[in-house]
């Protein structure tokens, strides 16, 4: 199994571009989610989807955009990028944990971009 | 206002020895609360969890402890190994184990040969 795969690793951009970040999970896990980590930070939600066609606002929502009409994938979109922007952004997707019931994030290995 | 806190940027032990990585948190609505492990230009990934009816759950060397009294959690690492050199993120999540964690900044710890 592949996991949770993100695209691109690396990604510069100028203000006021815009881009899509790809995320892809392949464990058939109905819930999805992206964060954003910063130096001092930790890792803050952008948004998150409990399902193909449901989406919702995270903490840090503002200048992002996601869709989710499969299961499998959940982009993130940039429409007007800001360097404020800059950061490293990680997707996940969710399982519950045997052990406590708890609901496990399995991480993606990040996408890492730069707003000049 | 941050819910989940973790004061100690940084944990420098000796191998063989504990690493005690501790963790605090104010919102009482908490039930679950996750530990990951994050090594450079990876994703983080699960270590283990814990449940707030639970004080304690241990997997291998690994143990967390929970004391909700004092809303704070602590990660022990016995013994620690050079491999366990990586940030510590503490994490929680409420409504009923809700997949939406609220991560605290990150613990380095450095385990020295």
């Amino acid at each position: 199994n592949a996991g949770v795969t993100q695209t691109p690793k690396f990604q510069v951009l100028k203000t006021g571009q815009s881009m899509t970040l790809q995320c892809a999970q392949d464990m058939n896990h109905e819930y999805m989610s992206w964060y954003r980590q910063d130096p001092g930070m930790g890792l803050r939600l952008i948004h998150y989807s409990v399902g193909a066609g449901i989406t919702d606002q995270g903490e840090v929502p503002n200048g992002y955009n996601v869709s989710r009409s499969t299961t499998e994938d959940f982009p993130l979109r940039l429409l007007s990028a800001a360097p404020s922007q800059t950061s490293v952004y990680f997707c996940a997707s969710s399982y519950g944990a045997p052990s406590s019931g708890a609901n496990v994030l399995t991480f993606g290995a990040g996408s890492r971009l730069t707003v000049l | 206002d941050q819910q989940v806190k973790q004061n100690s940027p940084s944990l420098s032990v000796q191998e063989g020895r504990i690493s005690i990585l501790n963790c605090d948190y104010t919102n009482s609505m908490f039930d679950y609360f996750l530990w990951y492990k994050k090594y450079p230009a990876e994703g983080p990934t699960f270590l283990i969890s814990i449940s707030s009816i639970k004080d304690k759950n241990e997997d291998g060397r690994f143990t967390v402890f929970l004391n909700k009294s004092a809303k704070h959690l602590s990660l022990h690492i016995v013994p620690s190994q050079p491999g366990d050199s990586a940030v510590y993120f503490c994490a929680a999540s409420d409504e009923g184990g809700s997949e939406k964690l609220v991560f605290g900044k990150g613990t380095k710890l450095t385990v020295n040969p």
